[in-house]
C-alpha cells in the first residue's frame, strides 16, 4: 500500500468552500485512477473516475486533476457541502493485477 | 433492493470461535471480493472471485477460506478466530476483472472479545 501516498488525512472545510484531497502514486502501470466516498455505515462507492490520458474530468461540484508527470491526481470537491461529509479513497488500478490499491483515506468535514 | 448485500451487519464472537460471512450480489457482475477495513480504516483486498473462479488470493492467513457456489454468491468463513480479526469486512462485485468500478456492501462489523 506504500504505493499510494494520500493527503491530507484529515480536512475540515467551511460550506461553500473548495475541499482538495491529493493522491501520490509510485507504480507507473496504474491505469486508471479512481476515488472512492464511503459514508459512516456504508460501504465505499465510486465517486468519479479518470483515465491516463486526460488530465482533468469534471462531474458537477466533483474535479479530478491528474499529472502524469509527477505522478499525482487530486479530487476538488467545489462548493463543499455538509453532506460531503465523508471519507474519500483514492484507488487507482494496478492493470496487471487487476485490482484497486487503496489510499489510507481522508476524513473530510463540511462545517454548516 | 440492496445490491450487494452482506449478512450479519454485526457479528461480535469469542477468540477461537468459528464465523461465516455470506455475500449476494443481485447486479449480475461475474466477480466479486472480500476487502477488510481496519480500525483507521485501511482497505486492503483478501480474495476475489470471477465465475466462481478464485483470481486474487492475498496474503491472508488460511484461516480464512472464501467460497463462492455461484456467481451472485460470496461467503468468507473464519476459523479460530484472533483479537486481530476484529475489523469491518466488506463485500464487493464487478462487471469484469479488469474494471475500476466495484459495487461494495454495507459492510460486517466483526468484533473479536
Amino acid at each position: 500500500q506504500q504505493q499510494v501516498k494520500q493527503s491530507p488525512q484529515s480536512l475540515i472545510v467551511q460550506k461553500g468552500g473548495i475541499s482538495i484531497i491529493n493522491c501520490a502514486y509510485e507504480n507507473t502501470a496504474f491505469d486508471y485512477f479512481p476515488w472512492y466516498q464511503q459514508f459512516p455505515g456504508k460501504g465505499p462507492a465510486l465517486l468519479i473516475a479518470i483515465r491516463p490520458d486526460v488530465s482533468e474530468k469534471k462531474e458537477g461540484r466533483f474535479t479530478i486533476s491528474f499529472n502524469k508527470s509527477a505522478k499525482q491526481f487530486s479530487l476538488h470537491i467545489m462548493d463543499s457541502q455538509p453532506g460531503d461529509s465523508a471519507t474519500y479513497f483514492c484507488a487507482p488500478r494496478l492493470g496487471s493485477a487487476r485490482q484497486l490499491t487503496f489510499g489510507s483515506g481522508t476524513q473530510l468535514t463540511v462545517l454548516p | 433492493d440492496t445490491a450487494v448485500s452482506q449478512t450479519p451487519k454485526y457479528l461480535v464472537t469469542q477468540m477461537g470461535n468459528d464465523k461465516s460471512i455470506k455475500c449476494e450480489q443481485n447486479l449480475g457482475h461475474d466477480t466479486m471480493y472480500w476487502y477488510k477495513q481496519d480500525s483507521k480504516k485501511f482497505l486492503k483486498i483478501m480474495f476475489s472471485y470471477n465465475n466462481k473462479e478464485l483470481i486474487i488470493n492475498e496474503t491472508v492467513p488460511n484461516r480464512f477460506s472464501p467460497k463462492s457456489p455461484d456467481k451472485a454468491h460470496l461467503n468468507l468463513h473464519i476459523n479460530s478466530l484472533e483479537l486481530g480479526d476484529s475489523a469491518v469486512y466488506f463485500c464487493a462485485s464487478s462487471q469484469g476483472r479488469n474494471t475500476g468500478e466495484l459495487f461494495f456492501g454495507e459492510g460486517s462489523r466483526l468484533t473479536v472479545l
